[in-house]
């Protein structure tokens, strides 16, 4: 096991456009989360799961976003008719904390 | 929720030169946590340090929990030290999704 692993590295796509982001976490670590980060900030909390529930969700997961992690261990964030404000680092872990190397989205 | 301040923003060094970043925090909390983000964006867990000193080589740590803040030592730093340094705490004292600071960036010069 090579650690968190994100998949694709970078994407670029139009507005509008949806979007789906893979996340394969450490294989004995049961507890997942997403993050965002944008330039020049601290990456911020979206969502987390423990094994396949999804416990907690942040309100700036709006409702275009959608995560899910179905057999608790791969999980997916999807995110739907995409804004240029979606442009950022999307970022996963899987705890105890241990990142991916992100997705960075970018929205033209 | 917990604010997380760090201090400073930005902090320029020749190789070879010591240093101190800072986390001030809002509440108690039970998780305290170092991280560096490289120039290529992955961030490496350095510390998890909720009261007490840890070492890890050059880099060291510290946290005064009564006091509310935790300090980040890089001795003899290196140009590979370069990069972004953040703090974070959990939102609420028994959550685990983390509240980040910031970040202090780190240019170490050869």
């Amino acid at each position: 096991d090579t650690g968190v692993s994100q998949n694709p590295r970078h994407k670029i796509t139009k507005r509008g456009q949806n979007v789906t982001f893979r996340c394969d976490p450490i294989s004995e670590h049961n507890r997942l989360y997403w993050y965002r980060q944008t330039l020049g900030q601290g990456p911020e909390f979206l969502t987390y799961f423990q094994n396949e529930a999804q416990l907690e969700k942040s309100r700036l997961l709006s409702d275009r976003f959608s995560a899910e992690r179905p057999k608790g261990s791969f999980s997916t964030l999807e995110i739907q008719r995409t804004e240029q404000g979606d442009s950022a680092m999307y970022l996963c872990a899987s705890s105890p904390y241990t990142f991916g190397s992100g997705t960075r989205l970018t929205v033209v | 929720g917990i604010q997380v301040e760090q201090s400073p923003p930005d902090l320029i060094l020749q190789e070879g030169a010591n240093s101190t970043l800072r986390c001030n925090f809002s509440d108690s909390v039970n998780n305290l946590q170092w991280f560096h983000q490289n120039p290529w964006g992955q961030l490496i867990n350095l510390f998890y340090i909720p009261s007490g000193t840890k070492q890890n080589g050059r880099l060291s740590a510290t946290t005064v929990a009564t006091e509310r803040y935790s300090l980040l030592y890089i001795s003899s730093s290196q140009t590979t030290d370069s990069g972004v340094y953040f703090c974070a705490a959990p939102k609420e004292t028994s959550g685990s999704r983390l509240t980040f600071g910031e970040g202090t960036q780190l240019t170490v010069n050869p």
